[in-house]
């Protein structure tokens, strides 16, 4: 099986700064046949299931605000938000899809400073 | 609006079975693939099993194989996981997903049930 790590595993950023969060597989998720990266990046509020946030490590998903980007390819990504909100405080979980059985870092949680 | 409602939760003993349902609206239920996530209480996400749209594939984690399995109900817009030989470490919240792309990408999910396993 693919490991997914994360780092870190919590940070405190002030609203408006950048929050970074990094996800490491080990293996390459990167398909050559059509140079896309098989990544995923959720979000869980407390007391809610996740949400789809960006999918083809940098692909947002419908809806989700321009302040969150992803990049990275082959074993390392980075998920950015760019201003921290309010609205923001979760954990985040990277996952990737490229074969079966699909795995998820073990989520990185950010709280405001 | 797609939505999907998770039930049959409870408190069982080690060893003990329970059959989970997870109930769907909004879209074409036939034609999407299912899968099972769970989150132990404050852990992280775990893939458990999926199956296709028709019904007629299914994989699972290693952690469940052959304890626990996969169905769907087409005409009761419904999928099951079927749980036998219950551990504690089977303590949590599971959750139905949608897989859009049917590529493991879980673009939708339920609230969630929870099952504890303890004597």
């Amino acid at each position: 099986d693919i490991v997914m790590t994360q780092s870190p595993a919590s940070l405190a950023v002030s609203l408006g700064e950048r929050a970074t969060i990094n996800c490491k597989s080990s293996q390459s998720v990167l398909f050559t046949y059509n140079n896309k990266n098989f990544l995923a990046w959720y979000q869980q509020k407390p007391g809610q299931p996740p949400k789809l946030l960006i999918s083809w490590a940098s692909t947002r998903e419908s809806g989700v605000p321009d302040r969150f980007s992803g990049s990275g390819s082959g074993t390392d990504f980075t998920l950015t938000i760019s201003s921290l909100q309010a609205e923001d405080v979760a954990v985040y979980y990277c996952q990737h899809y490229y074969s079966s059985p699909p795995t998820f870092g073990q989520g990185t949680k950010v709280e405001i400073k | 609006e797609v939505q999907l409602l998770e039930s049959g939760g409870n408190l069982v003993q080690p060893g003990g079975s329970l059959r989970l349902s997870c109930t769907a609206s909004g879209f074409t239920f036939s034609s999407y693939a299912l899968s099972w996530v769970r989150q132990a209480p404050g852990k992280g996400l775990e893939w458990l099993s999926l199956i296709s749209g028709s019904g007629g594939t299914t994989f699972y984690a290693a952690s469940v194989k052959g304890r626990f399995t996969i169905s769907r109900d087409n005409s009761k817009n419904t999928v099951y996981l079927e749980m036998n030989s219950l551990r504690a470490e089977d303590t949590a919240v599971y959750y139905c997903a949608k897989d859009e792309y049917g590529d493991y990408r879980f673009d939708d999910w339920g609230q969630g049930t929870l099952v504890t396993v303890s004597s």
